[in-house]
């Protein structure tokens, strides 16, 4: 089946710490995104990448970094710059037609910072 | 600043009733806009989306309208069903070459049966 798949789905973390957070894609979709979602709030953008070796800011990129090196990857790194990375995290991907506007997204993953 | 405001938090509605969800929009660029559906600890699902050429879409008991002199737009279910019952998500896109979407809060909807 096509999808997104993220991993891990809870993950916890002491302060200090980086973490990585995995998202795979095998929809062939040129863009991918991650958003982080907060209770009581909407989905902010922290990157979003339209091709391979290329990623561009969200709103809230500071403290996240990414890396798209192949079409169906885009991890996210929550590094210790992050000053309040408890949060759910959503992947996302979308063809590169940026028209529709329709993005497919993962389950999620939720970090817990201790 | 919030570009996309979605103002009532929750919202419960008789199952076989008409529900509706109302959003609103600060910028003018604003030309695509779309409802996502999220159950708890799952990534959001589209739903509906509409064009700002156009003032009306329609898909089986999903209905959304777009007033874009009011920078309003609104989703009608009908009949609603317990199985609506889910966080739903306005969301907006402005030009064909961007590549963000700015989402509301999100309204959460409960069916009563």
């Amino acid at each position: 089946d096509g999808g997104i798949t993220q991993s891990p789905k809870y993950l916890f973390r002491k302060e200090g710490q980086n973490v990585t957070l995995s998202c795979e894609q095998n929809l062939n979709h040129d863009a991918m995104y991650w958003y982080r979602q907060d209770p009581g709030q909407g989905l902010r953008l922290i990157y979003y990448s339209q091709i391979v070796n290329d990623f561009q800011k969200g709103d809230i990129a500071e403290g996240y970094s990414v890396s798209r090196e192949k079409k169906e990857s885009f991890p996210l790194t929550v590094t210790s710059a992050q000053k309040n990375p408890t949060a759910f995290y959503l992947c996302a991907s979308s063809k590169g037609d940026r028209v529709t506007g329709e993005l497919f997204f993962g389950e999620g993953s939720r970090l817990t910072v201790l | 600043d919030q570009q996309v405001k979605q103002n009532s938090p929750s919202l419960s509605v008789q199952e076989g009733r008409i529900s509706i969800l109302n959003c609103d929009y600060t910028n003018s660029m604003f030309d695509y806009f779309l409802w996502y559906k999220k159950y708890p600890a799952e990534g959001p699902t589209f739903l509906i989306s509409i064009s700002s050429i156009k003032d009306k879409n329609e898909d089986g008991r999903f209905t959304v309208f777009l007033n874009k002199s009011a920078k309003h737009l609104s989703l009608h279910i009908v009949p609603s069903q317990p199985g609506d019952s889910a966080v739903y998500f306005c969301a907006a896109s402005a030009g064909a070459g961007s590549y963000q979407l700015t989402f509301g809060k999100g309204t959460k909807l409960s069916v009563i049966p």
